[in-house]
């Protein structure tokens, strides 16, 4: 079944700690983003990419970095420079505008909730 | 920069009546896309309905609809014979020929039996 992946479900860091968000996606879609949610807040935009090797920064992108070596795969790291980072983290896929389409759908994982202890 | 701006952030209205979320924006673009997405309690993410900036034509999926008023940069969502299902957190989103796609904060919807 075509989809998208995250893991692990929950996950715990000790403060100081970096720690990496799984992504992965087999819908070949070139475009792939990570949000944050707190409560009240929505889902803000942490960073997106419309293609291999290159992504953009989002609202929070301060204290996250991403990389995209893989169409299928769209990795976070929350570093020790994120000053709250425990909330729930989602990821989602969708086409690209440069396929010459526009963006219809955003399909999302079923997301990752890092605690901090 | 997009912004998208949804005012109610709780609601509860009884389980068979009608209601309407609402969602403004605000854009510079022409053409563009707007959705509205459910988060039930197992908070994945579901799209519940779309529309293209172009097209004038209120998109429809079964009881739920909208009310485009693209002049207005208003989005909002009709839901009819409301069920206790469709109790959840409803996202109004954007998104552009950048790709990027912006949220709204939510709101909570509670259908009361």
């Amino acid at each position: 079944d075509g989809g998208i992946t995250q893991s692990p479900k929950y996950l715990f860091r000790k403060e100081g700690q970096n720690v990496t968000l799984s992504c992965e996606q087999n819908l070949n879609h070139d475009a792939m983003y990570w949000y944050r949610q707190d409560p009240g807040q929505g889902l803000r935009l942490i960073y997106y990419s419309q293609i291999v090797n290159d992504f953009q920064k989002g609202d929070i992108a301060e204290g996250y970095s991403v990389s995209r070596e893989k169409k299928e795969s769209f990795p976070l790291t929350v570093t020790s420079a994120q000053k709250n980072p425990t909330a729930f983290y989602l990821c989602a896929s969708s086409i690209a505008s440069h396929s010459g389409r526009m963006n219809t759908e955003a399909f999302f994982g079923q997301g990752t909730r890092l605690t901090v202890v | 920069a997009q912004t998208v701006t949804q005012s109610q952030p709780e609601m509860s209205v009884q389980e068979a009546e009608t209601v309407t979320l609402s969602c403004t924006y605000d854009t510079s673009e022409s053409n563009y896309y707007l959705f509205w997405y459910k988060q039930p309690p197992s908070r994945q993410m579901i799209l519940v309905i779309r529309q293209e900036a172009y097209k004038q034509q209120n998109a429809t999926e079964n009881r739920f609809s909208v009310n485009f008023q693209k002049a207005a940069k208003s989005f909002s969502l009709k839901i009819s014979d409301s069920q206790l299902g469709d109790t959840a957190m409803y996202f109004c989103a954007f998104t552009n020929r950048d790709d990027k796609i912006i949220f709204g904060k939510g709101t909570r919807l509670h259908i009361l039996p």
